[in-house]
């Protein structure tokens, strides 16, 4: 099964401070896709690549921005945290050709 | 922009027993279906998809697609306590696209 791993796994920030979400996927997909998900409001897509060196905006892009050095590698970033980020955030990769998504464990973020 | 609604919210049914889960989506335009299933703790799984109308059984799982209604549902017999879990209904905007948007999930639970 594709294998999605994300780090840290915890993460407590500072009000405006910088937070860096990694994600790392080994199977050679395309596509890959950040979402947050909150109690009462699912998974909302915040940003996505179709492949190293590219991002698009997802539902939700204000205050993250994306980046894919490698095909292997996706990361969200924070630059000025706000407690309304506290959230869980999933990092998932999909074949270029449409398909399932598969997901990592999840990074919890607390911006206090 | 998509809206996905799921319903119920939660749902309980003794073990051994059927549930079934709920889904509308907005555009007439949309493709393919998912529903995909999160365990405490983890991050979502995809359980099955639908791209025809009708119905599509997998195992004690059978999705039901009507695309003129702009509804589909999952159906679960002789629940199991491995099937407590949070379900989500996804729903891709064509061929060849893996940019799902989700609903806000139905929480489903055993009685114990």
């Amino acid at each position: 099964e594709a294998a999605v791993t994300q780090s840290p796994r915890n993460k407590v920030a500072v009000t405006g401070g910088k937070v860096t979400l990694s994600c790392n996927q080994t199977n050679n997909h395309n596509n890959m896709y950040w979402y947050r998900q909150d109690t009462g409001h699912g998974l909302r897509l915040i940003h996505y690549s179709y492949g190293a060196g590219s991002t698009e905006k997802g539902d939700i892009p204000d205050g993250y921005k994306a980046s894919r050095p490698s095909q292997e590698n996706f990361s969200l970033i924070l630059e000025l945290a706000t407690p309304s980020q506290t959230s869980v955030y999933f990092c998932a990769s999909g074949d270029l050709g449409g398909g399932t998504l598969y997901f990592g464990a999840g990074t919890r973020l607390s911006v206090l | 922009q998509q809206k996905v609604q799921q319903s119920p919210e939660s749902l309980i049914v003794p073990e051994g027993g059927m549930a079934s889960l709920n889904c509308t989506f907005s555009d007439r335009n949309s493709q393919y279906f998912w529903w995909y299933r999160q365990h405490s703790g983890e991050g979502p799984k995809a359980l099955m998809s639908i791209f025809s109308n009708g119905d599509k059984k997998e195992g004690r799982f059978t999705a039901h697609l009507n695309k003129a209604s702009l509804y589909v549902s999952l159906h679960i017999k002789d629940s199991q306590p491995s099937d407590s879990a949070l379900y989500f209904c996804a729903v891709s905007p064509g061929t060849g696209s893996n940019r799902l948007t989700f609903g806000k999930g139905t929480k489903f639970s055993l009685i114990p």
